[in-house]
């Protein structure tokens, strides 16, 4: 079945950058978008943008225009989601999840990532 | 930006009893691009429901999806210990995708 393994927790002061990777085993990886959503302690979901590992398109929610960066290696099935410029606010859980639909970017949020921690203090 | 409204925020119910979660988006949305989540404390979400209607898999059938145009609802008509959690609705009709802000479900 479809998994997303993500790297482990991360501290960051504020002002640097962060890059979170999310590995995928299970099924098809170029056939299926993948999204990043963060939560931050006790809120709700934010969609940050998504990439398509087929062709590395990418598109961000405007919110993080100029300061997130999506790429994939298709040679060992991973994504990456860099987080540049890093504020207090960016503090959050990081997930990565399949699109549900194949090869666009429209479905739903089908398998999830277990999630990053990114801790911004300093 | 579509912006969803969940309501109650938070609601008390007793195992049994039926709980119906409501969401409203501020312009329509096409049913095919709305979705429900589950999401347990230190849990990643999960998919609940996709296309308003459809269960995803391992979703029980007591859990069903209504809905169309700007008004949504997820109601599960006998709560089990194991959905006591938090409901999220999500849309994917436009760019940003937005979610609801969601719907604590907690033991009365």
């Amino acid at each position: 079945q479809a998994q997303l393994v993500q790297s482990g927790a991360e501290v960051r002061m504020p002002g640097a950058s962060v890059k979170v990777s999310c590995k995928a085993s299970g099924y098809t990886f170029i056939g299926h978008c993948i999204h990043w959503v963060r939560q931050a302690p006790g809120q709700g979901l934010e969609w940050m943008g998504w990439i398509k590992p087929h062709s590395g398109d990418s598109k961000f929610a405007e919110k993080f225009q100029g300061r997130v960066t999506m790429t994939r290696d298709t040679s060992i099935n991973t994504v990456y989601m860099e987080l540049t410029d890093l504020r207090s606010d960016d503090m959050a859980i990081y997930y990565c999840a399949t699109d549900g639909l194949f090869l666009t970017g429209n479905g739903w949020f089908d398998t999830w990532g277990q999630g990053t921690l990114v801790t911004v203090s300093s | 930006e579509v912006v969803l409204t969940q309501s109650p925020g938070t609601v008390s119910l007793s195992p049994g009893e039926r709980a119906t979660l409501s969401c409203r988006a501020s312009q329509s949305v096409s049913a095919n691009s709305l979705t429900w989540y589950q999401q347990k404390p230190g849990q990643a979400p999960r998919v609940l429901m996709s296309a308003a209607s459809i269960r995803a898999t391992g979703t029980p059938d007591r859990f069903s999806g209504t809905g169309s145009g700007t008004d949504f609802t997820l109601t599960i008509s006998r709560l089990e210990p194991e959905d006591f959690a938090v409901y999220y609705c999500h849309q994917s009709e436009s760019s940003p995708r937005t979610f609801g802000q969601g719907t604590k479900v907690e033991i009365k």
